[in-house]
Protein backbone atom coordinates (compact mmCIF):
# COMPACT_ATOMS: atom_id res chain seq x y z
CA UNK A 1 0.00 0.00 0.00
CA UNK A 2 2.07 3.42 -1.31
CA UNK A 3 -0.74 5.48 0.58
CA UNK A 4 -2.33 6.95 -2.53
CA UNK A 5 -6.15 5.94 -3.41
CA UNK A 6 -7.74 6.15 -5.99
CA UNK A 7 -11.46 5.86 -7.18
CA UNK A 8 -13.45 4.48 -8.70
CA UNK A 9 -11.18 1.67 -10.15
CA UNK A 10 -13.36 1.23 -13.51
CA UNK A 11 -15.98 3.43 -14.73
CA UNK A 12 -18.04 3.33 -18.08
CA UNK A 13 -19.63 6.73 -19.36
CA UNK A 14 -21.39 7.99 -22.25
CA UNK A 15 -20.24 10.77 -23.90
CA UNK A 16 -23.09 13.21 -22.65
CA UNK A 17 -22.49 11.69 -18.70
CA UNK A 18 -20.62 13.90 -16.15
CA UNK A 19 -18.75 11.96 -13.73
CA UNK A 20 -15.97 12.15 -11.27
CA UNK A 21 -12.31 10.18 -10.47
CA UNK A 22 -11.33 10.81 -7.08
CA UNK A 23 -7.37 10.44 -5.37
CA UNK A 24 -6.44 11.16 -1.75
CA UNK A 25 -2.83 10.44 -0.28
CA UNK A 26 -2.25 10.04 2.97
CA UNK A 27 1.82 10.33 2.72
CA UNK A 28 1.83 14.22 3.83
CA UNK A 29 2.49 15.28 0.27
CA UNK A 30 2.16 18.61 -1.43
CA UNK A 31 2.28 17.97 -5.04
CA UNK A 32 -0.08 15.51 -6.79
CA UNK A 33 -0.67 14.93 -10.15
CA UNK A 34 -3.13 13.50 -12.87
CA UNK A 35 -1.41 11.28 -15.85
CA UNK A 36 -3.27 9.84 -18.73
CA UNK A 37 -1.74 6.81 -19.56
CA UNK A 38 -3.13 5.18 -22.85
CA UNK A 39 -1.98 1.46 -24.99
CA UNK A 40 1.40 2.14 -26.39
CA UNK A 41 1.77 5.86 -25.15
CA UNK A 42 4.02 7.48 -23.12
CA UNK A 43 2.54 8.58 -19.43
CA UNK A 44 0.99 12.19 -20.47
CA UNK A 45 1.22 14.78 -17.46
CA UNK A 46 -2.19 16.46 -17.56
CA UNK A 47 -2.03 18.61 -14.53
CA UNK A 48 0.47 19.52 -11.32
CA UNK A 49 -1.03 21.02 -8.01
CA UNK A 50 1.72 22.01 -5.65
CA UNK A 51 0.00 22.98 -2.32
CA UNK A 52 -3.35 23.01 -3.90
CA UNK A 53 -2.20 25.50 -6.42
CA UNK A 54 -2.51 24.16 -10.07
CA UNK A 55 1.17 24.49 -11.15
CA UNK A 56 0.93 22.73 -14.67
CA UNK A 57 -1.61 22.47 -17.14
CA UNK A 58 -0.37 20.60 -20.12
CA UNK A 59 -2.88 21.74 -22.54
CA UNK A 60 -5.53 19.42 -21.72
CA UNK A 61 -9.25 20.05 -23.28
CA UNK A 62 -11.70 21.77 -21.05
CA UNK A 63 -13.98 18.13 -20.93
CA UNK A 64 -11.46 17.13 -18.05
CA UNK A 65 -11.25 19.66 -15.06
CA UNK A 66 -8.95 19.32 -12.14
CA UNK A 67 -10.19 20.77 -8.28
CA UNK A 68 -7.78 19.87 -5.45
CA UNK A 69 -9.29 21.08 -2.46
CA UNK A 70 -6.44 20.69 0.16
CA UNK A 71 -2.91 18.75 -0.30
CA UNK A 72 -4.39 15.65 0.68
CA UNK A 73 -6.99 15.17 -1.86
CA UNK A 74 -7.19 15.71 -5.80
CA UNK A 75 -10.45 15.47 -8.02
CA UNK A 76 -10.61 15.18 -11.84
CA UNK A 77 -13.96 16.14 -13.12
CA UNK A 78 -15.24 14.53 -16.63
CA UNK A 79 -18.15 15.98 -19.14
CA UNK A 80 -19.02 15.22 -22.43
CA UNK A 81 -15.44 13.08 -23.17
CA UNK A 82 -14.65 11.16 -26.53
CA UNK A 83 -14.27 7.87 -26.95
CA UNK A 84 -10.48 8.32 -27.64
CA UNK A 85 -10.19 9.55 -23.96
CA UNK A 86 -11.00 6.06 -22.68
CA UNK A 87 -7.55 5.20 -20.91
CA UNK A 88 -6.29 4.51 -16.96
CA UNK A 89 -6.30 7.77 -15.73
CA UNK A 90 -3.24 7.76 -12.77
CA UNK A 91 -2.95 10.14 -9.62
CA UNK A 92 0.28 10.41 -8.22
CA UNK A 93 1.89 12.17 -5.10
CA UNK A 94 5.34 13.49 -4.09
CA UNK A 95 7.43 15.72 -1.54
CA UNK A 96 8.42 18.45 -4.14
CA UNK A 97 9.75 21.83 -3.40
CA UNK A 98 11.19 24.14 -6.15
CA UNK A 99 14.94 22.43 -5.52
CA UNK A 100 13.88 19.20 -5.38
CA UNK A 101 11.51 16.78 -7.92
CA UNK A 102 10.94 14.52 -5.74
CA UNK A 103 9.49 10.23 -5.96
CA UNK A 104 6.19 9.87 -7.53
CA UNK A 105 3.75 7.68 -5.44
CA UNK A 106 1.13 6.28 -7.93
CA UNK A 107 -2.18 4.96 -7.14
CA UNK A 108 -3.55 2.51 -9.22
CA UNK A 109 -5.56 3.96 -11.55
CA UNK A 110 -8.53 4.42 -12.82
CA UNK A 111 -9.69 2.31 -15.87
CA UNK A 112 -12.34 5.02 -17.79
CA UNK A 113 -14.18 3.47 -20.94
CA UNK A 114 -16.12 6.13 -22.87
CA UNK A 115 -18.84 5.21 -25.28
CA UNK B 1 10.23 21.36 -24.24
CA UNK B 2 11.65 17.73 -22.90
CA UNK B 3 11.45 15.13 -25.57
CA UNK B 4 12.28 11.13 -24.41
CA UNK B 5 12.62 8.06 -26.62
CA UNK B 6 12.49 5.10 -25.57
CA UNK B 7 13.27 1.47 -26.84
CA UNK B 8 12.90 -1.11 -27.86
CA UNK B 9 9.05 -0.55 -26.92
CA UNK B 10 9.22 -5.01 -26.31
CA UNK B 11 11.94 -7.05 -25.06
CA UNK B 12 12.14 -10.64 -24.50
CA UNK B 13 15.16 -12.51 -22.66
CA UNK B 14 15.37 -16.10 -21.51
CA UNK B 15 15.72 -15.94 -17.87
CA UNK B 16 19.11 -15.58 -16.98
CA UNK B 17 20.12 -13.09 -19.87
CA UNK B 18 20.82 -9.54 -19.62
CA UNK B 19 18.21 -6.81 -20.64
CA UNK B 20 19.10 -3.39 -21.60
CA UNK B 21 16.48 -0.24 -22.53
CA UNK B 22 17.97 2.55 -23.85
CA UNK B 23 16.63 6.08 -23.58
CA UNK B 24 17.41 9.54 -25.29
CA UNK B 25 16.41 13.05 -24.41
CA UNK B 26 16.37 16.31 -25.96
CA UNK B 27 16.74 19.23 -23.23
CA UNK B 28 20.19 19.55 -21.87
CA UNK B 29 19.10 21.12 -19.01
CA UNK B 30 17.76 18.24 -17.58
CA UNK B 31 19.52 16.32 -14.66
CA UNK B 32 17.13 13.54 -12.90
CA UNK B 33 16.71 10.64 -14.63
CA UNK B 34 14.19 7.90 -13.02
CA UNK B 35 13.07 4.50 -14.06
CA UNK B 36 9.76 3.29 -12.68
CA UNK B 37 8.34 -0.48 -13.27
CA UNK B 38 4.54 -1.04 -13.84
CA UNK B 39 3.80 -4.70 -12.93
CA UNK B 40 0.54 -5.87 -15.09
CA UNK B 41 -2.76 -4.08 -13.51
CA UNK B 42 -0.31 -2.67 -10.68
CA UNK B 43 1.01 1.17 -10.20
CA UNK B 44 4.26 2.67 -11.64
CA UNK B 45 7.02 2.48 -8.88
CA UNK B 46 10.28 3.89 -8.84
CA UNK B 47 13.39 1.34 -8.93
CA UNK B 48 16.01 3.32 -9.83
CA UNK B 49 17.18 6.80 -10.51
CA UNK B 50 20.67 8.94 -11.58
CA UNK B 51 21.61 12.60 -11.25
CA UNK B 52 23.79 14.09 -13.94
CA UNK B 53 26.52 14.22 -11.58
CA UNK B 54 27.84 10.69 -11.61
CA UNK B 55 27.93 8.31 -14.53
CA UNK B 56 26.66 5.09 -13.48
CA UNK B 57 24.41 4.25 -10.35
CA UNK B 58 24.11 -0.05 -9.63
CA UNK B 59 21.57 -1.60 -7.12
CA UNK B 60 21.97 -5.13 -7.32
CA UNK B 61 20.84 -6.48 -10.05
CA UNK B 62 19.72 -3.01 -11.88
CA UNK B 63 21.94 -0.09 -12.97
CA UNK B 64 22.31 2.84 -14.93
CA UNK B 65 24.29 4.64 -16.79
CA UNK B 66 23.91 8.40 -18.36
CA UNK B 67 26.10 10.06 -21.05
CA UNK B 68 25.20 13.28 -20.70
CA UNK B 69 27.18 14.84 -23.95
CA UNK B 70 25.08 12.11 -26.36
CA UNK B 71 21.92 13.10 -24.10
CA UNK B 72 21.20 9.33 -23.39
CA UNK B 73 20.77 6.74 -20.31
CA UNK B 74 20.39 3.08 -20.20
CA UNK B 75 18.75 0.68 -17.91
CA UNK B 76 20.41 -2.70 -17.08
CA UNK B 77 19.01 -5.60 -15.41
CA UNK B 78 21.42 -8.75 -15.00
CA UNK B 79 20.29 -12.32 -14.23
CA UNK B 80 16.70 -11.76 -15.31
CA UNK B 81 14.49 -13.46 -13.46
CA UNK B 82 10.37 -13.66 -14.21
CA UNK B 83 9.21 -11.32 -11.58
CA UNK B 84 11.09 -8.80 -13.65
CA UNK B 85 8.57 -9.01 -16.57
CA UNK B 86 7.10 -5.58 -16.37
CA UNK B 87 6.50 -2.31 -18.29
CA UNK B 88 9.55 -0.33 -17.43
CA UNK B 89 9.33 3.68 -17.96
CA UNK B 90 12.81 6.23 -18.34
CA UNK B 91 11.98 9.86 -17.59
CA UNK B 92 14.12 12.98 -17.32
CA UNK B 93 13.29 16.42 -15.80
CA UNK B 94 15.25 19.11 -13.84
CA UNK B 95 15.90 18.30 -10.22
CA UNK B 96 15.05 21.34 -8.62
CA UNK B 97 11.40 21.35 -9.07
CA UNK B 98 10.83 19.98 -12.98
CA UNK B 99 8.15 18.18 -14.99
CA UNK B 100 8.58 14.64 -15.06
CA UNK B 101 8.43 13.34 -19.06
CA UNK B 102 8.18 9.69 -19.85
CA UNK B 103 9.75 8.01 -22.35
CA UNK B 104 7.18 5.71 -24.28
CA UNK B 105 7.65 2.79 -21.87
CA UNK B 106 9.36 -0.88 -22.66
CA UNK B 107 7.67 -4.44 -21.84
CA UNK B 108 10.08 -7.26 -21.06
CA UNK B 109 8.59 -10.18 -21.02
CA UNK B 110 11.87 -12.89 -19.27
CA UNK B 111 11.13 -16.29 -20.29
CA UNK B 112 11.64 -19.11 -17.52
Amino acid sequence: ETGVTQTPRHLVMGMTNKKSLKCEQHLGHNAMYWYKQSAKKPLELMFVYNFKEQTENNSVPSRFSPECPNSSHLFLHLHTLQPEDSALYLCASSLRTSYNTGELFFGEGSRLTVL
Amino acid sequence: GENVEQHPSTLSVQEGDSAVIKCTYSDSASNYFPWYKQELGKRPQLIIDIRSNVGEKKDQRIAVTLNKTAKHFSLHITETQPEDSAVYFCAATLWQGGKLIFGQGTELSVKP
